[in-house]
């Protein structure tokens, strides 16, 4: 089976600009939760999605929105970029809601000039 | 507020066993998560104590005290391929996972 697949791997955009991140899990798993992580620092948790509804939400910004599909990928959005949004963007699956175990993608580094 | 402290770096000996700690100071506490990062990869899942005790899952075990807001991993046989970063993350409730800044580990022969 696919692990967590994410998309793009990297991008670059300048301050102002939108981006959306894109974040398949694993088949079968049905939350998806995202998390920045800045270097040199442990991931810092954005939101958790299950079952297409939000169920969690860390101390981010209202720029930082998200959604869950029908098929339980997710959409990170991140509206009028700031340079220190420049960050690796990981995407998290599981099977249930909760934190228990969960598998990480490879991430979506994003450099914002 | 909340905090988790790890220490920042460790350093062991190849064959040998070491301990990374963590303490942490919480609003909410559900369970401690341990993951594993090598460098430009991205977190791996270690293991998981929602109770005081020792987990055990081959080379690495975790332990867990809830009263004195203590846990360690503990890594066994150490091999090269265990030189990374280590971060303990507590379920915090609410449906929040809050990571610790990591410890690197470094592994030589």
């Amino acid at each position: 089976d696919a692990g967590v697949t994410q998309s793009p791997t990297h991008l670059i955009k300048t301050r102002g600009q939108h981006v959306t991140l894109r974040c398949s899990p694993i088949s079968g798993h049905k939350s998806v939760s995202w998390y920045q992580q800045v270097l040199g620092q442990g991931p810092q948790f954005i939101f958790q999605y299950y079952e297409k509804e939000e169920r969690g939400r860390g101390n981010f910004p209202d720029r930082f929105s998200a959604r869950q599909f029908p098929n339980y990928s997710s959409e990170l959005n991140v509206n009028a970029l700031l340079l220190g949004d420049s960050a690796l963007y990981l995407c998290a699956s599981s099977l249930n809601s909760g934190f228990k175990t969960q598998y990480f993608g490879p991430g979506t580094r994003l450099l914002v000039l | 507020g909340q905090s988790l402290e790890q220490p920042s770096e460790v350093t062991a000996v190849e064959g040998a066993i070491v301990q990374i700690n963590c303490t942490y100071q919480t609003s909410g506490f559900y369970g401690l998560s341990w993951y594993q990062q090598h460098d430009g990869g991205a977190p791996t899942f270690l293991s998981y104590n929602a109770l005081d005790g020792l987990e055990e899952t081959g080379r690495f075990s975790s332990f867990l005290s809830r009263s004195d807001s203590y846990g360690y991993l503990l890594l066994q046989e150490l091999q090269m391929k265990d030189s990374a970063s280590y971060f303990c993350a507590v379920n915090t409730g609410a449906n929040n996972l809050f990571f610790g800044t990591g410890t690197r580990l470094t592994v030589i022969p």
